[in-house]
């Protein structure tokens, strides 16, 4: 079975452009996370969907970041605009039900931003 | 406050030398999952393991649910077990709730 796949792997941005990050949950699953890590903050939560919907979103990222579901096998991640601060490394992560089931997370995309 | 405690920070073993991480956690979790990960690199699931012991190749969780806590026993350490490993809760709210983490190095 596939795993969880983000693309791309690597995204470099000019300050202010518009980025889009992907994921693929692994087939069958109903929870999906989106996180961002960096060395200072650690893991902080974006977004976390439950099948497609919205459940939470990460307070503090409301404002440029947006993530969407549109059906049960994709997700992206819009950052609009981007600001250098925003340079790490985003993880998506996927569950059938968190609760009862094991959490898989995809490599990753990291995000430089110029 | 922190509602998963990891210990130690970190810690430096000899090739072949066993470790012993601890996760403390405050609040009652209905799924506790441990995570390695190389620098660099993404999170890597090792075990699920809400309750009682589970053993996987050189890896042995023992959870105690009532007692809020989980171990995970890396037994004859290798280089390639050096990174950082994390302990995650779901405290009955379907939330990943991480631990702070144990940074392992294992020297040749």
């Amino acid at each position: 079975d596939a795993g969880v796949t983000q693309t791309p792997r690597h995204e470099v941005a000019e300050k202010g452009q518009t980025i889009i990050l992907k994921c693929e949950p692994v087939s069958g699953h109903n929870d999906l996370f989106w996180y961002r890590q960096t060395k200072i903050q650690g893991l902080e939560l974006l977004s976390y969907f439950r099948s497609k919907s919205l459940m939470e979103d990460g307070g503090a990222f409301k404002d440029r970041f947006k993530a969407e579901m549109l059906n049960s096998s994709f997700s992206t991640l819009k950052i609009q605009p981007t600001e250098p601060k925003d340079s790490a490394v985003y993880l998506c992560a996927s569950s059938q039900d968190w609760g009862q089931n094991t959490l898989y997370f995809g490599a990753g995309t990291r995000l430089s931003v110029l | 406050g922190q509602q998963v405690q990891q210990s130690p920070a970190s810690l430096v073993l000899q090739e072949g030398e066993n470790a012993e991480l601890q996760c403390n956690f405050s609040s009652t979790a209905t799924q506790l999952q441990w995570f390695y990960q190389s620098p660099g690199g993404s999170l890597v699931s090792l075990l699920s393991n809400p309750s009682g012991t589970k053993h996987t190749g050189r890896l042995t969780s023992t959870t105690v649910t009532k007692e809020r806590r989980s171990s995970l026993h890396i037994s004859s350490s290798q280089t390639t077990d050096s990174g950082t490993y994390l302990c995650a809760i779901d405290p009955n709210t379907n939330k990943v709730v991480f631990g702070t983490g144990t940074r392992l190095q294992v020297l040749p």
